[in-house]
């Protein structure tokens, strides 16, 4: 699976769209980028997934840049809810290689 | 609808003792999935069902560790003769199929602590 390259930190005030950033300058044509996050105490909660074009979902939205190298997950309106690390995983359609791997993420912490 | 559910939340036990962990998947949800995660750590996968087979027990870190599925359903994880390193989150995760476009919905968790 491609490595991706996530800010460790960005801070978000609540009420305003948090834009989480992520490269993935090696990904290939058919892998899939998907977002989780991991609030504590909790297991890693699906987020959103694409392959190329854009997506949104009654969580996020997911900007896929043309030359699939870059995306950002979109948080519309943040809640203090959202304070969470966001996890960018590049995943390729493999059998045999299922697993998923997390990187460090970002913890985003939203600001009352 | 019902997420993925693990019991127990918690279990502390004591070094030597054996322990089994369960995991009930999404309903109609083929593949299933462990992972632990140590404190401050990422994601350590485990092993890989695909209905009551298990192709990718590469994960499993010693024999002490073994896990089965019945039904296409219900998964345990038994750690034998634990050791304090083996204290941990362990996760499962299940999905529609195994296919990259299908996403791993995860459970809350067992907390395994050994004293």
């Amino acid at each position: 699976d491609a490595k991706t390259t996530q800010p460790p930190s960005m801070d978000c005030a609540e009420g305003r769209a948090a834009n989480l950033p992520c490269n993935h300058s090696t990904i290939s044509g058919n892998e899939y980028v998907y977002w989780y996050r991991q609030i504590h105490s909790q297991g890693p909660q699906y987020i959103i997934h694409g392959l190329k074009n854009n997506e949104t979902n009654e969580m996020a939205s997911l900007i896929i840049t043309e030359d699939r190298k870059s995306s950002t997950l979109i948080l519309p309106h943040a809640t203090l809810r959202d304070t969470a690390v966001y996890y960018c995983i590049v995943r390729a359609p493999n059998f045999g290689n299922e697993k998923l791997t997390f990187g460090t993420g970002t913890r985003l912490t939203i600001i009352p | 609808g019902a997420g993925v559910s693990q019991s127990p939340s918690n279990k502390v036990t004591e070094k030597g003792k054996d322990v089994e962990l369960r995991c009930d998947p999404i309903s109609g949800h083929t593949a299933l999935y462990w992972y632990r995660q140590r404190l401050g750590q990422g994601l350590e996968f485990l092993i890989y069902f695909q209905g009551n087979s298990a192709p990718d027990k590469s994960g499993l870190p010693s024999d002490r560790f073994s896990a089965e599925r019945t039904g296409e359903s219900v998964s345990t994880l038994t750690i034998q003769r634990t050791q304090q390193e083996d204290s941990a989150v362990y996760l499962c995760a299940s999905s529609l199929g195994g296919q990259s476009n299908q996403p791993q919905h995860f459970g809350d968790g067992t907390r395994l602590s050994i004293l």
